[in-house]
């Protein structure tokens, strides 16, 4: 597509429960990115890769996140037994050049 | 360890003034760009610079990336209120600056 397209837009979890994150890159673009977004400003990079390779894992959480992206099918963000901090916006961006990168429009996760 | 200081955090003025943000950091990047973010939407790109030195113009908006390409600046003239949002510095090792959250007032 021509766009970053996110699914779900919203998800509620209860605390302990797995969440699950979608993202279909623009066609095209071999990096994927996945950040988090918390209190409406900070974005705190998560991990990206380039196809279904992983190119950056830095930011990723040791424990309970993990992301793939598989040929022929949409990114993956997994949460396993969610916790109140990980409320927030998770967005995934797409990119053929790098630095450069196309957004979507985000996952707002809220953790109850 | 956040790399990018963005300043101010917040800027709130009145339609028509002029504004500076900046983006600094103790590291040199080999690029930096400029998003904006609106409410409910993600970050969209404005520009990249990536020379030291380098100006960018981009209607009312002027983008400098310092000589030694550790910092950055971004200069709106006469602004409007469809300048209204989040503006974020990104540099090449993929990391947001803290972001200057502008609100602009008829």
């Amino acid at each position: 597509g021509e766009e970053v397209a996110q699914t779900p837009k919203h998800l509620v979890r209860g605390e302990g429960q797995k969440a699950k994150l979608y993202c279909a890159p623009i066609k095209g673009h071999s990096y994927v990115f996945w950040y988090q977004q918390v209190l409406k400003n900070e974005f705190k990079f998560l991990i990206s890769f380039q196809n279904e390779n992983v190119f950056d894992e830095t930011g990723m959480p040791k424990e309970r996140f993990s992301a793939k992206c598989l040929p022929n099918s949409p990114c993956s963000l997994e949460i396993q037994a969610t916790k109140l901090e990980d409320s927030a916006v998770y967005f995934c961006a797409s990119s053929q050049i790098l630095p450069e990168a196309f957004f979507g429009q985000g996952t707002r996760l809220t953790v109850v | 360890t956040q790399l990018l200081e963005q300043s101010p955090q917040f800027l709130s003025i009145q339609e028509g003034e002029n504004l500076t943000v900046y983006c600094n950091s103790s590291s040199v990047f080999s690029s930096l760009q400029w998003y904006r973010q609106e409410p409910g939407e993600g970050p969209v790109l404005l520009v990249t610079v990536v020379t030291g030195g380098e100006v960018k113009k981009l209607k009312r908006l002027t983008f400098q990336f310092g000589d030694a390409r550790k910092d950055s600046s971004l200069h709106i003239t006469a602004a409007q209120t469809g300048d209204t949002g989040l503006y974020l510095c990104r540099a090449d090792k993929l990391i947001f600056g803290t972001g200057t959250r502008l609100q602009v007032f008829p």
